[in-house]
């Protein structure tokens, strides 16, 4: 079967730094587009980034460049979602998602990982 | 950068047709893809390049792309379809993915 497990839940302080996972399963990781899809609380959703796990090839929004990282580990199937100094206004659920490539939509979602950042 | 516009709430009936647009300049130009998001619940995909269903998805779920708008509409509307839709682009001007801001689909 398919899927993206996703990180669990995590609670930091404003400044503090993150690490968020999603373990991809059923496929072939290195092959396919991985991206990350915020969703602030009550809201829409927002492409954050995307990268390519066989040469890492990645991709930012300009609204996140610069404030998160985007990277992935192929001995793994894992891909990563990095901020060096959270603020509150980075509270939200991400989630990773799959890209089909040619079609240009995300057919697969991992379940989401909810970011909460407060003092 | 593209910009996609949806309205932020529709209604409908039970067994009646429910209409989601999606408006962006010359969006007839792009492939326009469509997810449903129930409360609590990752998005699923219901459908890809304007119209294709995924397997899966119901039959009553379907899609056009004209001009400057592209629509979800879904048939014989049943409770369990309430959910937030939204459509979804590629920009190949700027290679970055755009989402709609989501449209709440409330049955009545």
């Amino acid at each position: 079967e398919e899927q993206l497990v996703q990180s669990g839940a995590a609670v930091r302080k404003p400044g503090e730094s993150l690490n968020i996972s999603c373990e991809a399963s059923g496929y072939s990781f290195p092959n396919y587009w991985i991206a990350w899809v915020r969703q602030m609380p009550g809201k829409g959703l927002e492409w954050v980034a995307m990268i390519y796990p066989a040469d890492s090839d990645a991709k930012y929004s300009p609204s996140f460049q610069g404030q998160v990282t985007i990277s992935a580990d192929k001995s793994t199937s894992t891909a990563f979602l990095q901020w060096s100094t959270l603020k509150a206004s980075d509270t939200a659920i991400y989630y990773c998602a799959r890209h089909i490539e040619g079609y240009w939509y995300f057919d697969l979602w991992g379940r989401g990982t909810l970011v909460t950042v407060s003092s | 950068s593209y910009v996609l516009t949806q309205p932020p709430s529709v209604s409908v009936a039970p067994g009646k047709t429910a209409k989601i647009t999606c408006g962006g300049d010359k969006i007839e130009t792009k492939a326009v893809h469509w997810y449903q998001q129930k409360a609590g619940q990752a998005p699923v995909v219901v459908l890809y390049h304007d119209g294709v269903r995924p397997s899966g998805i119901p039959e009553r779920f379907s899609g056009s792309n004209s001009g400057d708008t592209a629509t979800l509409t879904i048939n014989r509307v049943e409770v369990g379809d309430e959910a937030d839709f939204y459509c979804q682009v590629w920009d190949s001007t700027s290679d970055h993915w755009m989402f709609g801001g989501g449209t709440k689909l409330t049955v009545l």
